[in-house]
């Protein structure tokens, strides 16, 4: 079966430096879709960031980059000059080719404080 | 566009009561996804839809759970004889034709079981 691990519950990282998220993931596909969002305390969930398992680039969006490792199953975001407005739970995400289902599989969340 | 909107934003009841749950999704989109999350977990998927047709339901949807969306359009998630574990927040999600891998969010339904 398809997980996706946090494993880290909360961080905290100071306005304007970088943090880094980290995602683990398990599964047998060889082609599928990773995804961030972020979830702010008004409890919207919002896209960060894509990434399709079979583009070897990472997928940028600005200040959101990713790092992704096909073989180690990894996933990590990065966050560049963070903002208080980054100040989240931010859900990594896995969703398998629409061939065999199209359910995306959350990880438990990891909670990012922004210190000003 | 307005994007997802969902009704009521919270909902309290009591043991035993019926509570049902509206969610409009993004005009012309053809997949909608209802998620339930509990507090200090992500998102657990619960059923979707691909225009009006029910293509898939989670174990976690008992038989007290259903979920229609007899036009294609809004949908509807009802919860019979409602128990305290029911207590979450209900999302509803909506992806287009094209990218349907890509998933908008509503704000959900925040429901307590007293």
């Amino acid at each position: 079966a398809q997980t996706v691990t946090q494993s880290q519950p909360e961080m905290s990282v100071q306005e304007a430096e970088t943090v880094t998220l980290s995602c683990t993931y398990d599964t047998s596909e060889s082609d599928y879709y990773l995804f961030w969002y972020k979830q702010p305390p008004s409890r919207q969930m919002i896209l960060v960031i894509r990434q399709e398992a079979y583009k070897q680039q990472n997928a940028t969006e600005n200040r959101f980059s990713v790092n992704f490792q096909k073989a180690a199953k990894s996933f990590s975001l990065k966050i560049s000059d963070s903002q208080l407005g980054d100040a989240a739970m931010y859900f990594c995400a896995y969703n398998p080719p629409w061939a065999v289902n199209d359910k995306i599989i959350f990880g438990k969340g990891t909670r990012l404080h922004i210190l000003p | 566009d307005t994007g997802v909107s969902q009704d009521p934003r919270h909902k309290i009841t009591k043991r035993g009561q019926n509570v049902t749950f509206r969610c409009d999704p993004i005009s012309e989109h053809n997949r909608l996804y209802w998620y339930r999350q509990t507090l200090g977990q992500g998102p657990e998927f619960l059923t979707y839809f691909q225009n009006e047709a029910q293509l898939e339901k989670s174990r976690l949807l008992s038989d007290r759970f259903s979920a229609e969306r007899p036009k294609g359009s809004f949908s509807t998630l009802e919860i019979q004889r409602t128990e305290q574990g029911d207590s979450a927040m209900y999302l509803c999600a909506s992806s287009p034709w094209v990218r349907e891998d890509e998933q908008f969010f509503g704000p959900g339904t925040r429901l307590t079981v007293l």
